[in-house]
């Protein structure tokens, strides 16, 4: 089945930028849509197709897939950025929905 | 505005059945695949299982295949699980989740928990 690969932490300051990979075999050929889910509540969708926003998503995220990577890229990190964020992409090959692991990252 | 609303969790034993629901809310429920998630607590998300919006196609994570069973009422707006034989590892909170046309999930419901424990 396809493995997706996430850091398990990325830490920033208020302000910096942060970038959060997602390790895929070939993903640049996969759709990687990425999720921030903050503690007590359910995920929400922040970066679907690649590298589009939702609406309501502040500009300040965005998001690139080549290669065999993708990342999740936060501008101008705030505080209410704190959070667990996850890449997923849809599996062809066996018709599943596969998550990262999940990266949590915090605004020291 | 979309809604999702999950109901039917709680303590089952191990071995025991269970069956949870999702009432939507908010849009052409026929017209979307649906789709549960769980999470096991302190862990990551894991995709259960989907079904498709008008032809009911079936899916499911190795980890649940032969055990779950996911279907929908259309005309009710209602999506439902129905988990038998259930292990320790099936404890999480399970997440309804509405299906977009690129394999997404972009409407989440609160999530009911179910704990499976003698």
């Amino acid at each position: 089945s396809y493995v997706l690969t996430q850091p398990p932490s990325v830490s920033v300051a208020p302000g910096q930028t942060a970038r959060i990979t997602c390790g895929g075999d070939n993903i640049g050929s996969k759709s990687v849509h990425w999720y921030q889910q903050k503690p007590g509540q359910a995920p929400l969708l922040v970066i679907h197709y690649d590298t589009d926003r939702p609406s309501g998503i502040p500009e300040r995220f965005s998001a690139s897939n080549s290669g065999n990577t993708a990342t999740l890229t936060i501008s101008r990190v705030e505080a209410g950025d704190e959070a667990d964020y996850y890449c997923q992409v849809w599996d062809s090959s066996s018709y599943q929905w596969v998550f990262g692991g999940g990266t949590k990252l915090p605004v020291l | 505005e979309v809604q999702l609303l999950e109901s039917g969790g709680g303590l089952v034993q191990p071995g025991g059945s269970l069956k949870l629901s999702c009432a939507a809310s908010g849009f052409t429920f026929s017209s979307y695949a649906m789709h549960w998630v769980r999470q096991a607590p302190g862990k990551g998300l894991e995709w259960v299982s989907g079904i498709t919006g008008t032809t009911g196609d079936t899916y499911y994570a190795d980890s649940v295949k032969g055990r779950f069973t996911i279907s929908r009422d259309n005309s009710k707006n209602t999506l439902f699980l129905q988990m038998k034989s259930l292990r320790g590892e099936d404890t999480a909170l399970y997440y309804c989740a509405k299906g977009d046309y690129g394999k997404d999930f972009d409407y989440w419901g609160q999530g009911i928990l179910v704990t499976v424990s003698s």
